[in-house]
Parts: structure tokens; C-alpha cells; sequence
């Protein structure tokens, strides 16, 4: 079975800087990997996802991550974050055989300050 | 497009109540979950249903939660007795049959707190 290990539970960030959040996933087989954001009082959001292709994937508000096969990691980064982007970001990894139902990890909380 | 919708956002009861938590999946959508997530926890999946019927339970725990999609549209959950421990945010999700492998649409969720 799947699991997600997400390394940071709280990564506080100054405006305009980088950050990246942790991710590793354990699985047996081929997977399929998501980012999930939930900003305060909303619901969760996909924020990016890897099937398969290019290991590198990307968002449309800047934040890309790099499915790493070998390392079993699936990393978030920005290279300039904004007040915007304080938010709880989640994990998820599903796999074909388990139905693609997803597994979550525990999430990181990202708060950036001006 | 009108997104997932819940209710209701907040409910408070006492161990051993009721409660039921009602979910309407975005117009198409004929896969629908329920997760439970815990403060400081990822969420977790309780039910799938593809249409009307029941993919995955085995998370759901049966002795106390039920939940049903009689239509295959909207869904309810049920909780009873209550449980301090079933203090968590009820998410429900939907997502289109042929992209099972891509985005779930979440809706708000319900907070629940037990006393």
C-alpha cells in the first residue's frame, strides 16, 4: 500500500523568497502524484499532478515540482512566493492498483510574511 | 460551473447524538468520496461511490457511520452515536468516471465537534 510522507510541518517564508516543500511517497508500483492546496476557510484545490511524461510539471502560479523515481520524491518549490500563497499544501499519491484512490500526507503549512 | 457543495459548514453536538452531513457533487460527476481529515492529519477516505454504488468502504467505520447515494447524485453521512474521536473536518469530493487517475473537486467540508 501507498503511503506519503510529507518531511515539514510548518515552513514559515519572508515575501519574494524561494521556498520547497518535502514530499516522499512510498509505493511498490507505478504512481501518480498530486498537490493539493487549501487555503483558510476554502476547500482543498488541485494544484499539480504527475501522470506520466516530462518529470518536471508545473503550475500557473509559479510553483512546479520534479517527480525524482529514485529518490521517491515529489517535491514543491517557488522561487519567489507572495502574501497570496499562505496556505496548507497536501501530498497525494494514488497508484493503478489500488484503484487510484488517494493518499494524503499530513500537509505543510506554508505562512509568508511580509 | 457550480462547485461541490456541503452542508451544513459547522455542527456541534454531544457524544453519543446524531449527525448527518449532506453532499451535492458537481453536475456530472458520478464518482463521489467522503474523507475524514483530523486536525494535523492529511485527509483520509472513508466511502467511494461510482454513481449509486459503493466502490470502497473499508475505511468507513461501519458499527457507527453509514452513508448513501440513493440517486446517484447527492450523498449523506451519518454518524451515530458520535464518538469524541469523530471530532474532524467531513470532506466530500467528485470527480469525472474516466479521470479517476486525475482531480478530485472538493467541496468546503463540515467541521464537527464533539463534546
Amino acid at each position: 500500500a501507498q503511503s506519503v510522507t510529507q518531511l515539514d510541518s510548518q515552513v514559515p517564508v519572508f515575501e519574494e523568497a524561494p521556498v520547497e516543500l518535502r514530499c516522499n511517497y512510498s509505493s511498490s508500483v507505478s504512481v501518480y502524484l498530486f498537490w493539493y492546496v487549501q487555503y483558510p476557510n476554502q476547500g482543498l484545490q488541485l494544484l499539480l499532478k504527475y501522470l506520466s511524461g516530462s518529470t518536471l510539471v508545473e503550475s500557473i502560479n509559479g510553483f512546479e515540482a520534479e517527480f525524482n523515481k529514485s529518490q521517491t520524491s515529489f517535491h514543491l518549490r517557488k522561487p519567489s512566493v507572495h502574501i497570496s500563497d499562505t496556505a496548507e499544501y497536501f501530498c497525494a499519491v494514488s497508484e493503478n492498483s489500488n484503484d487510484y484512490k488517494l493518499s494524503f500526507g499530513a500537509g505543510t503549512t506554508v505562512t509568508v510574511r511580509a | 460551473e457550480a462547485g461541490v457543495a456541503q452542508s451544513p459548514r459547522y455542527k456541534i453536538i454531544e457524544k453519543r447524538q446524531s449527525v448527518a452531513f449532506w453532499c451535492n457533487p458537481i453536475s456530472g460527476h458520478a464518482t463521489l468520496y467522503w474523507y475524514q481529515q483530523i486536525l494535523g492529519q492529511g485527509p483520509k477516505l472513508l466511502i467511494q461511490f461510482q454513481n449509486n454504488g459503493v466502490v470502497d468502504d473499508s475505511q468507513l467505520p461501519k458499527d457507527r457511520f453509514s452513508a448513501e447515494r440513493l440517486k446517484g447524485v447527492d450523498s449523506t453521512l451519518k454518524i451515530q452515536p458520535a464518538k469524541l474521536e469523530d471530532s474532524a473536518v467531513y470532506l466530500c469530493a467528485s470527480s469525472l468516471p474516466w479521470d479517476q487517475m486525475g482531480e478530485q473537486y472538493f467541496g468546503p467540508g463540515t467541521r464537527l465537534t464533539v463534546t
